[in-house]
């Protein structure tokens, strides 16, 4: 069982917008701007998509947004494409015990 | 540009020791003030955090993982490496190095390609 939780999973049509949430609690999420989402397209590596919350990596497309609010966390996917289809990760810093915890993935399709 | 390499067996019999190393090209592993990091992806399954060693040497652990983990340096090769002992099926997994962009904090902007480590007799 994930510390944060995410849908199992998400779909929209090309052009459309899809959002992905990502819950946790006071102690993670909610705590801290340190909230990263990551994509993963099959048998690949995870690539960080946002970072600190709402900031992109350099050669990230802006079409990808994130925001925060309260203890959840959510990605948008604006203008689908199929090349978006991929699992969906976001993780969280939850303090110095426990430093860093993720979410339990949402496969995104596109229909 | 930065790029990771893991490395190790494959295969790894229960209540032994798994060893992965990590080696990291294109920049020094001391230089930067970066930390960097083990991470696990069961089969079909999401991400796990093992843990970080900061160029000082300084280590912190995923709680769950903590008493069979030991993640250590060697910066004349460049590389970071991964020792987890006591393995049980469990542990069978998709082992991935990865570099924290700010860190300790989960923000992690470089990977490896990670390496398949089964676990069975």
């Amino acid at each position: 069982q994930s510390a944060l939780t995410q849908p199992p999973s998400a779909s929209g049509s090309p052009g459309q917008s899809v959002t992905i949430s990502c819950t946790g609690t006071s102690s993670d999420v909610g705590g801290y701007n340190f909230v990263s989402w990551y994509q993963q397209h099959p048998g690949k590596a995870p690539k960080l998509m946002i970072y600190e919350v709402n900031k992109r990596p350099s050669g990230v497309p802006d079409r990808f947004s994130a925001s925060k609010s309260g203890n959840t966390a959510s990605l948008t996917v604006s203008g689908l494409q199929a090349e978006h289809e991929a699992d969906y990760y976001c993780s969280s810093y939850a303090g110095s015990n426990n430093l860093v915890v993720f979410g339990g993935g949402t496969k995104l399709t596109v229909l | 540009q930065v790029q990771l390499q893991e490395s190790g067996p494959g295969l790894v019999k229960p209540s032994q020791t798994l060893s992965l190393t990590c080696t990291v090209s294109g920049g020094s592993i001391s230089s930067g003030g970066y930390y960097w990091s083990w991470i696990r992806q069961h089969p079909g399954k999401g991400l796990e955090w093992i843990g970080y060693i900061y160029y000082s040497g300084n280590t912190y652990y995923n709680p769950s993982l903590k008493s069979r983990v030991i993640i250590s340096l060697d910066t004349s090769k460049n590389q970071f490496s991964l020792k987890l002992s006591s393995v049980t099926a469990a542990d069978t997994a998709v082992y991935y190095c990865a570099r924290d962009r700010v860190g300790p904090v989960g923000g992690f902007d470089i990977w490896g390609q990670g390496t398949m480590v089964t676990v069975s007799s």
